[in-house]
């Protein structure tokens, strides 16, 4: 298993430009998050999608938008990139609820500069 | 949205030394977890707790999730040089998590 991907690793946009951040989990899982990480702040949720079909906002969903598009992928986009969003964005995936499941799994990050 | 203390901030040891974590929370959680996060890498669950009280240990990690439900702590024994890194508390309710600030670590050899 590959776990929880991300890609790109690496990203520097110019403010204005858009741009689509790609995860993808192969452990069957149905909920996935995107996350930005900022220093000093931990991670913030962006948005969530708890099951395929749906999604939801989490703490700081402004200027973003997302699309769970199957069970394994769970796309972020930015419209239009401003520079208050160079951050370091993580996705993550849970196991369904209930008994031992609730334990969340990351992906390896994607660093974005936006100039 | 849901804030979590993580304390401390930092803190550098010596090799060998117990450490010693906590996060605290205004509000109650179902279940409580710490991650590890290196440099240029994203968080690795550590530890699972899922019922007030629990006490759950993980090689020389133990974890404790509190009473009350509104705070856990992680304790590293006998620290060594690969333990460094940035430790993250996070609290789960409802299908939201919610993280702590982190506590960076740094073993000095």
């Amino acid at each position: 298993n590959a776990g929880v991907t991300q890609t790109p690793k690496f990203q520097v946009l110019k403010t204005g430009q858009s741009m689509t951040l790609q995860c993808a989990q192969d452990m069957n899982h149905n909920s996935m998050y995107w996350y930005r990480q900022d220093p000093g702040m931990g991670l913030r949720l962006i948005y969530y999608s708890a099951s395929e079909g749906t999604t939801d906002k989490g703490e700081v969903p402004n200027g973003y938008n997302v699309s769970r598009l199957n069970k394994r992928e769970f796309s972020l986009r930015l419209e239009s990139a401003a520079p208050s969003q160079t951050s370091v964005y993580f996705c993550a995936s849970t196991a369904p609820t209930g008994g031992s499941y609730n334990e969340q799994f990351f992906g390896p990050g994607t660093r974005l500069t936006v100039l | 949205g849901q804030q979590l203390n993580q304390s401390p901030q930092s803190m550098f040891i010596q090799e060998g030394e117990d450490v010693s974590m906590n996060c605290t929370s205004s509000s109650i959680f179902n279940t409580w977890l710490w991650y590890k996060q290196e440099p240029g890498e994203g968080p690795v669950l550590l530890i699972a707790l899922y019922k007030a009280g629990e006490l759950t240990s993980n090689g020389r990690l133990t974890a404790q999730f509190g009473i009350t439900r509104k705070d856990s702590f992680l304790n590293i024994s006998a620290s060594i040089p690969s333990d460094v890194g940035i430790y993250f508390c996070a609290g789960l309710t409802g299908n939201q998590f919610y993280f702590g600030t982190g506590t960076s670590l740094t073993v000095i050899p």
